[in-house]
């Protein structure tokens, strides 16, 4: 079992729905990354949360510690929100020494 | 603020041949990662660097696989000999400490190994 899991893992939406991207981890983390990486490996990160909720224009993020999950909603979806959105989390408390671990990613694609 | 520069972004080559990229981090950030993403898959640490020493490099595949950081700046990941298995997109990102602040990835190398 993955210690980082992503629900869906492909999802396919009408422009202007309502997106939700979920993700569980069952290790003791510092923060948490969501990040979006579209085709050609460019990565980039959207919001790093340790407690609570960030949004950003559209993006909203949240997480809840003791549940040991967040989530990713798209508001008003459009297709150039179409990429992958991959869910990563920094295992322990903090310290140079501890590590990124990715999800798998979920693949989102936005039809017109 | 400039982001995290690779090159090159594309490269193909033969089996058993050499390869290196290069990566320049944001200005400041003394923490560097080299990832590699198999196509498919979430991507994997290779090495991680806090200013010109190495932090973790557990999961480098050390027989073949070199990087450094000579002056804490920027960095370079060779590869050789290459394996078909290495074709993958090789990651750098870099952040301001080992806390995940200013987390930032470069575009990626893509290589393939023929």
């Amino acid at each position: 079992k993955n210690e980082v899991e992503q629900s869906p893992q492909n999802l396919t939406a009408q422009e202007g729905e309502f997106i939700t991207i979920n993700c569980s981890y069952s290790v003791g983390i510092s923060a948490l990354h969501w990040l979006q990486q579209h085709p050609g490996g460019g990565i980039v990160s959207l919001f790093m949360l340790s407690s609570g909720k960030k949004k950003h224009g559209r993006l909203i993020a949240t997480i809840n510690i003791q549940e040991k999950h967040s989530s990713l909603h798209i508001t008003a979806s459009h297709p150039r929100d179409s990429a992958v959105y991959i869910c990563a989390v920094r295992s322990g408390y903090g310290g140079a020494t501890n590590k990124l671990i990715f999800g798998t990613g979920t693949l989102l694609a936005v039809q017109p | 603020e400039a982001g995290v520069a690779q090159s090159p972004r594309y490269k193909i080559i033969e089996k058993r041949q050499s390869v290196a990229f290069w990566c320049n981090p944001i200005s400041g950030h003394a923490t560097l990662y080299w990832y590699q993403q198999i196509l498919g898959q979430g991507p994997k640490l290779l090495i991680q660097f806090q200013n010109n020493g190495v932090v973790d490099d557990s999961q480098l595949p050390k027989d073949r696989f070199s990087a450094e950081r000579l002056k804490g700046v920027d960095s370079t990941l060779k590869i050789q000999p290459a394996k078909l298995e290495d074709s993958a997109v090789y990651l750098c990102a870099s952040s301001l400490g080992g806390g995940g602040y200013g987390y930032t990835f470069g575009s990626g190398t893509r290589l393939t190994v023929v």
